[in-house]
């Protein structure tokens, strides 16, 4: 199965950048890392994607590393809104494997 | 609006009972998935279908079933075999199961075996 690993959890001041990390070392050459964002008692929202560049849209940025084993997602200023559950995710082409997440605190 | 509906929200079975859950697109999506959250827990994959009439089995489908007849229904019923039922159910949808596309996922469905 296709695994990532990330921190259960951090925190971040309002309108600071946060970086989140995510570990993907099992990650084949044609898997695609997705992020997405979940609040409580809601589905998951789908936050950004990609394969091997650096990406950007209006949500936030990911940031993959060269090997392509790890990533980072990027806001770049985090609001109370932010606060959620982070998932990194590898997309195999079949499914989405979801891992425990990061749950981002977001301190005013 | 385009989206994905889930119903109903919250859903109560009596032990030994089959219940259906409902989910339902109109995003004229190809692919439908089904996970099962547990909570503090990710999401775990229960079925897929890439295509209607045709579905695959996921990571726990043990006490599980589903049907594809139409692109745009993928109902998930949880049967009397499964031993721990109570559990949030999301499910979603792409517009295919390639790599490079985004899923989009209903509100959920809370079921708690009473």
């Amino acid at each position: 199965d296709a695994k990532t690993t990330q921190p259960n959890s951090m925190e971040s001041n309002e309108e600071e950048p946060v970086h989140l990390p995510c570990n993907h070392s099992t990650i084949s050459g044609t898997d695609y890392i997705h992020w997405y964002r979940q609040l409580p008692s809601q589905g998951p929202e789908y936050v950004i994607h990609g394969l091997t560049s650096n990406v950007n849209n209006r949500m936030a940025s990911l940031a993959i590393a060269e090997d392509r084993k790890s990533s980072t997602l990027i806001l770049h200023r985090a609001t109370l809104r932010d606060a959620a559950v982070y998932y990194c995710i590898l997309n195999t082409g079949n499914q989405f494997y979801f891992g425990t997440g990061t749950s981002l605190t977001v301190i005013p | 609006d385009g989206g994905i509906t889930q119903s109903p929200k919250y859903l109560f079975r009596k032990e030994g009972q089959n219940v259906t859950l409902s989910c339902e697109q109109n995003l004229n999506h190809d692919a439908m998935y089904w996970y099962r959250q547990d909570p503090g827990q990710g999401l775990r994959l229960i079925y897929y279908s890439q295509i209607v009439n045709d579905f695959q089995k996921g990571d726990i489908a043990e006490g599980y079933s589903v049907s594809r007849e139409k692109k745009e229904s993928f109902p998930l019923t949880v049967t009397s075999a499964q031993k721990n039922p109570t559990a949030f159910y999301l499910c979603a949808s792409s517009i295919s199961s390639g790599m490079n596309t985004e899923a989009f996922f209903g509100q959920g469905t809370r079921l708690t075996v009473v």
